[in-house]
């Protein structure tokens, strides 16, 4: 089945360094996927959709010079946090729908941000 | 906006015992309604979705009837498992294709 992949699983960096994470569809390819971040026993946020070949649509209060998002090809969206503070730390989980839009969203595993 | 209202948990049950999590929706339009469950480290899994009103979703034993009238998409299984200890998350599905969930509930179910 579809499935989606993220990587890296946990990442720790220290505070101004910035951080990339990969989003991938295996098998399939994405024009849209989405970025959402969870915090501790909360739900997932939607931070953004990420649009291939079209610049990525914020939600209100992401600061889009933090958190760049890249959708580089149809089957590759990043997720760049700039210049990391430890309140940015977080699990990070993308989704793609497995054709446009439809409602069959597959989600990646995960990312584990620690910004110490 | 599009929202959603899920009963907050932690919710502790005794293996067999009969379980219910209420959620609610706030939606313009009829958006496709979903619950999803995450077991400790790892990513969602969907459990179970309804696209249109009076749908009813259902998967391992799992239950839930989109209701119109009432906004709501309660999560219910007759008879809960050990194997069920994880959160269950309901979402729906906005008009551009993303989610909007719920707080999550943790569900721990005891021997």
């Amino acid at each position: 089945g579809a499935v989606v992949s993220q990587h890296p699983s946990r990442v720790i960096c220290k505070s101004g360094t910035s951080v990339k994470i990969e989003c991938r569809s295996l098998d399939f390819q994405a024009t849209t996927m989405f970025w959402y971040r969870q915090f501790p026993k909360q739900s997932l946020m939607l931070m953004a959709t990420s649009n291939e070949g079209s610049k990525a649509t914020y939600e209100q209060g992401v600061e889009k010079d933090k958190f760049l998002i890249n959708h580089a090809s149809l089957t590759l969206s990043t997720l760049t946090v700039t210049s990391a503070h430890p309140e940015d730390s977080s699990f990070y989980i993308c989704s793609a729908p497995l054709e446009g839009f439809s409602y069959e969203q597959y989600f990646g595993p995960g990312t584990r941000l620690t910004v110490t | 906006g599009d929202s959603v209202t899920q009963m907050e948990g932690p919710v502790t049950l005794s293996e067999e015992a009969f379980l219910t999590i209420n959620c609610t929706y706030t939606a313009t339009g009829y958006p496709s309604l979903f619950w999803y469950v995450q077991y400790p480290g790892e990513g969602l899994q969907l459990l179970l979705k309804a696209t249109k009103a009076d749908d009813k979703g259902s998967n391992k034993g799992f239950e839930a009837t989109y209701r119109k009238e009432t906004t709501s998409f309660h999560l219910e299984k007759g008879s809960v498992q050990v194997s069920d200890s994880a959160v269950y998350f309901c979402a729906l599905r906005g008009s551009m294709g993303d989610m909007r969930f719920g707080a999550g509930t943790r569900l721990t179910v005891k021997p």
